[in-house]
């Protein structure tokens, strides 16, 4: 089984300064993908990037980007130029690549707020 | 990921009532998933369906839930007898055939929010 850990339950930023989010995994799986989800004031969820583990290359989103380590087993989320419309609950989130199906289970971490200051 | 169609968006329930839910996938969507939210948590997942058959429940309480997807209509997550535990956020999320998913087309609706009075 896989567990996801989010190891800063909040963290603050100044508007247009730029912030780190830590994500940590555990699993014996060599396929899968790595998500930010965005879950603002409205709670719906929103996939902020995401990442394919066989790709060594960061993924980047605009302001968005992260820093995948995969021996590490570590995945973090970094915005830059924070804007206060960034304020929101943000899960780091693991899925298990299946090459003869369409499974889409994610396995979700405790998340993290995040509170963009003006 | 509007696409993804819930409702009812809130719903108050007594306890011992019984509470069901709807989720109409994305246009072209067949595989549907059931996510639970408590409060101040993370989604867990609940389900996994595709139309007329539960492929993975694990994720299910042993008694008084159940999912189905039939050929015809909406998602329905049903809870039975409800409790005050039962009260959460219940979030369907879908992802087309197996064809054309690579592991990022899943779409989350906008949520359910279960009230157990």
């Amino acid at each position: 089984a896989q567990t996801v850990t989010q190891s800063q339950p909040e963290m603050s930023v100044q508007e247009a300064e730029t912030v780190t989010l830590s994500c940590t995994y555990d699993t014996s799986e060599n396929n899968y993908y790595l998500f930010w989800y965005k879950q603002p004031p409205s709670r719906q969820m929103i996939l902020v990037i995401r990442q394919e583990a066989y790709k060594q290359q960061n993924a980047t989103e605009n302001r968005f980007s992260v820093n995948f380590q995969k021996a590490a087993k570590s995945f973090s989320l970094k915005i830059s130029d924070s804007q206060l419309g960034d304020t929101a609950m943000y899960f780091c989130a693991f899925m298990k690549r299946m090459e003869d199906s369409s499974y889409g289970k994610l396995t979700f971490g405790q998340g993290t707020i995040l509170t963009v200051h003006p | 990921n509007a696409g993804v169609m819930q409702n009812p968006r809130h719903l108050v329930r007594r306890r011992g009532q019984e509470a069901r839910l709807r989720c109409s996938p994305m246009k072209g969507h067949s595989h549907v998933y059931w996510y639970r939210q408590l409060p101040e948590e993370g989604l867990k997942f609940m389900v996994y369906l595709q139309k007329e058959n539960i492929i993975d429940e694990s994720g299910m309480p042993k008694e008084r839930f159940s999912a189905e997807f039939p050929k015809e209509g909406p998602s329905i997550l049903r809870i039975q007898q409800v409790v005050r535990g039962d009260s959460a956020a219940y979030f369907c999320a879908s992802s087309p055939p197996r064809q054309a998913i690579i592991g990022n087309t899943i779409y989350f609706g906008e949520g359910s929010w279960l009230t157990v009075v």
